[in-house]
């Protein structure tokens, strides 16, 4: 198993405004996961980290709004860049599945952009 | 494209009750499906998870059995009680560790 701390908890913020969520896990892994929870909806993907090289954003996530960065194996940060009230959601980072082993999850940072 | 929905999509139970929870998926070339409990506002825990060539997972009062070439699963809990009001969420893992959720069922159970 992993657990994984993430910080902030919570957060609100001005619009304009950016925010830096962190990621510390209590073992070395190869890929890191940050997920969108919008009020009301299930969980969508936003990239993948990989220690070492750019991470890979999925369709509809870019760079310029969501960079990301993996210094090393065991921590990652996601950044909210020039938020506006549509960012508000639940942002979650995760560890696995790797070769059918369990998903683990942090506890989630929940943002309010006003 | 996969696709995991959900059904219901809200229970609502007398304390004690079993309960069964359903999730399908269109693409049957998975490694493995997941579920999840969700409280209001936090985070994912992971209660069960069921690689592809398993039928059933336990765990306590939770059982999730998993029918991988009709692309479904269910989750039946047992006497259910008041702790356990959450959102349950399923997820299937794809190539590439990639996990695709379905949308939830939020669960009440009145005491």
């Amino acid at each position: 198993s992993a657990v994984i701390s993430q910080k902030p908890s919570r957060d609100i913020c001005q619009r304009g405004t950016s925010l830096t969520i962190q990621c510390q896990v209590d073992s070395q892994v190869t890929m890191m996961f940050w997920y969108r929870q919008q009020p009301g909806q299930s969980l969508t993907l936003i990239a993948t980290a990989n220690q070492g090289s750019e991470a890979t954003y999925e369709s509809g996530f870019v760079i310029d709004k969501f960079p990301i960065s993996r210094p090393n194996l065991t921590f990652s940060t996601l950044t909210v860049s020039n938020m506006s009230p549509e960012d508000s959601s639940i942002y979650l980072c995760s560890v696995g599945p790797m070769m059918n082993t369990e998903a683990f999850f942090g506890q989630g940072t929940r943002l309010t952009v006003v | 494209k996969q696709e995991v929905t959900q059904i219901p999509a809200a229970l609502s139970v007398p304390e004690g009750e079993n309960l069964v929870l359903n999730c399908s998926f269109t693409d049957s070339a998975i490694y493995n499906l997941q579920w999840f409990r969700q409280d209001p506002g936090k985070g994912l825990t992971s209660l069960l998870l069921i690689q592809s060539s398993q039928r059933e997972q336990t765990s306590g009062r939770l059982n999730a059995s998993l029918d991988k070439s009709s692309g479904r699963s269910t989750l039946y809990i047992a006497a259910s009680q008041p702790g356990d009001s959450a959102t349950y969420l399923c997820a299937v893992e794809t190539s590439g560790s990639r996990l695709t959720f379905g949308e939830g069922t939020q669960l009440t159970v009145n005491p």
